[in-house]
């Protein structure tokens, strides 16, 4: 099991804001950058936010990401029809050797 | 700009080994860290492994450690994951993942489009 916890859905009509949750530790949120990546059914994860709260080119400014302390946000403000998909945060994770973890998913649903 | 392009879905039966693909263009795989990431059917994703560049070396998740093996041919630019002693529980869709600059070590920007392996008798 992921050692990464968000919430399993959100949901909130078109145009409204909704926010997704990533609890972790020292070891890995803590220490490191967060990434958040969203996937669309059937098709690979897509990079939305690196380095905490940095979008990747293309990627709209209605994606935001934070970091405080073992946790970190994603936020999605105008939301759209198209936004409805699994989305997962990451990062490295230093406890015992260094790996790589995801969250547990967090499914939108727009209303 | 880079794209990764996998191999073929596999049927495999249990205790049997796949070797996925992933085929680099845009780019030659000296220039990228491959990790490989797998999403099991209605699960999430998980990391199994990857090139650290501070170290040179290939590292593996615990969790596959003596199961797996990644490596790399850079005389046609493609990555391998081979997985061994398969059983139904490895039935998944098995990612390859890199990132350019600026996108650091802390995040896959690019991916595969995925191999589907299933492991049935």
């Amino acid at each position: 099991q992921s050692v990464l916890t968000q919430p399993p859905s959100v949901s909130a009509a078109p145009g409204q804001k909704v926010t997704i949750s990533c609890s972790g530790s020292s070891s890995n949120i803590g220490n490191n950058y967060v990434s958040w990546y969203q996937q669309l059914p059937g098709t690979a994860p897509k990079l939305l936010i690196y380095e905490n709260n940095k979008r990747p080119s293309g990627i709209p400014d209605r994606f935001s990401g934070s970091k405080s302390g073992t946790s970190a946000t994603l936020g999605i403000t105008g939301l759209q029809t198209g936004d409805e998909a699994d989305y997962y945060c990451g990062t490295w994770d230093s406890s015992l050797s260094a790996f790589y973890v995801f969250g547990t998913g967090t499914k939108v649903t727009v209303l | 700009q880079v794209q990764l392009v996998q191999s073929g879905a596999e049927v495999k039966k249990p205790g049997a080994s796949v070797k996925v693909s992933c085929k680099v263009s845009g780019y030659t795989l000296t220039e990228l860290s491959m990790h490989w990431v797998r999403q099991a059917p209605g699960k999430g994703l998980e990391w199994m492994g990857g090139f650290d560049p501070e170290d040179g070396e290939t590292i593996y998740a615990q969790k596959f450690q003596g199961r797996v093996t990644m490596t790399e041919d850079t005389s046609t630019d493609t990555a391998y994951m081979e997985l061994s002693s398969l059983r139904s529980e490895d039935t998944a869709v098995y990612y390859c993942a890199t990132f350019l600059e600026p996108v650091g070590p802390d995040s896959f920007d690019i991916w595969g489009q995925g191999t589907m392996v299933t492991v049935s008798s």
